[in-house]
This record gives C-alpha cells, structure tokens and sequence, in this order.
C-alpha cells in the first residue's frame, strides 16, 4: 500500500529534551511538508522540503529542525528552544512544483504533550 | 496583509439539505484552490481541486465554486448526510512559491 506513515501517534516530552518525530512516505513524492495544528486553529507551516537534502523554514521554524537525507522521510525534532510545542503535528507529501495543483497526501498526525 | 479565511463557526445542518462552506482569501492570486476534508484526530483527506479558469468543479455530491474576482471559493455538500460531519479546510499555494496555505476550517455537523 502507498503511503504516508508518521510515529508515534502519541508523544510525551519532558520540558528541556529534544524529540524527533518521524515521517515517511512510499509514494515517490518530491516534496515534504511538516504542519503544526492547535485546537481551532489551521495548520501552520514549520518546514517543507522540494528535494533531498534541501529544505526551507516555513512560518513557525523556530526551535524546530528537519533533515532530508533520504527522499522518503523527513524527520521532525522538537527543540527544547520550542518554548510551547503542545500541539498536533501532521506530515505531507506531494508531487511537488510551484503552481499549487497537486494534493497534498497527509499522515494520521502525531500528537505530542509536554509534561 | 495575506489571509485566508473560512467561518469558524460550526455549521449545523439537517440530513438531507446542501451545506455551503465559504473560503475567501486576500493579497493572493493563486491559479489553484484545494478543499480537504479533517475527522477529529486525523490527517485531512484531499477531496477537490478547481482551477482559476474553472468556475465550478463537481464530484459526486460535491461541488467547488471558485470567483477569483470576488477571491472566494464556495464548497457545496449537497443531500448531506451525518457521515459528512466533519472539519473541511480551503488551501492554496500562492504564485511561484512551494507552500501552501490552509484556512482554519469550518466544522460541519448533519444532524439526523
């Protein structure tokens, strides 16, 4: 089955430590995209990758970190300079290109707490 | 400055009846607009794409109106069903960038 597949589903950080999130993605796709949801807001971009080894900060890229060394996975870290990382955080991937006419393929979110 | 904005209200609807969803946008002139669907907990679900030469897409019980004049795209749902409830997001990728943008969503509910 193609696909996009992130874990864990559930994530529990210390204040101070640094987590890494995992996504990956079977479909072949360019580019990759990491969001940040909070309860009744929409989703904001952290950071999006067009090809391997390269990746651009999106509108909330701080204390935050990605790599892209393989083009199927794009790990998220979750610095302890993340001063609220609380949230729900959902991967993407696409065909990539610049004129927005490619869906995005999303995976079933990671939800990470800080205790 | 750029925003893109759906009703953050919830939208309730009897079974049976057409929801309309409202996405307006502004300081964008994007060439394409996209409708995703989010269940609680979950990653959303692409469902249509229309085209700024397109005035209106339709797939099944679904239809996207997009008026680039007016900047709004209208998301239709008709003879809604309680298995449509559901958080549905408007996105779009602004000219020459990689990004996309995604609205707040709006939260429908089909009562029975």
């Amino acid at each position: 089955d193609g696909g996009i597949t992130q874990s864990p589903k559930y994530l529990f950080r210390k204040e101070g430590q640094n987590v890494t999130l995992s996504c990956e993605q079977n479909l072949n796709h360019d580019a990759m995209y990491w969001y940040r949801q909070d309860p009744g807001q929409g989703l904001r971009l952290i950071y999006y990758s067009q090809i391997v080894n390269d990746f651009q900060k999106g509108d909330i890229a701080e204390g935050y970190s990605v790599s892209r060394e393989k083009k199927e996975s794009f790990p998220l870290t979750v610095t302890s300079a993340q001063k609220n990382p609380t949230a729900f955080y959902l991967c993407a991937s696409s065909m990539g290109g610049t004129s927005g006419n490619n869906e995005q393929f999303f995976g079933p979110g990671t939800r990470l707490t800080v205790l | 400055s750029q925003k893109i904005e759906q009703n953050s209200e919830a939208l309730n609807i009897q079974e049976g009846k057409t929801a309309t969803l409202t996405c307006n946008y502004t300081n964008y002139s994007p060439a394409y607009l996209q409708w995703y669907r989010q269940d609680p907990g979950r990653g959303p679900v692409f469902l249509l794409l229309i085209r700024e030469n397109e005035k209106e897409k339709r797939k099944e019980r679904l239809k996207v109106t997009f008026d680039t004049t007016l900047k709004q795209s209208l998301f239709h749902i008709t003879a809604s069903q309680p298995a449509d409830s559901a958080t549905y997001l408007c996105a779009l990728a602004p000219s020459g960038t990689y990004k996309y943008i995604f609205g707040t969503g709006t939260r429908l509910k089909v009562l029975a």
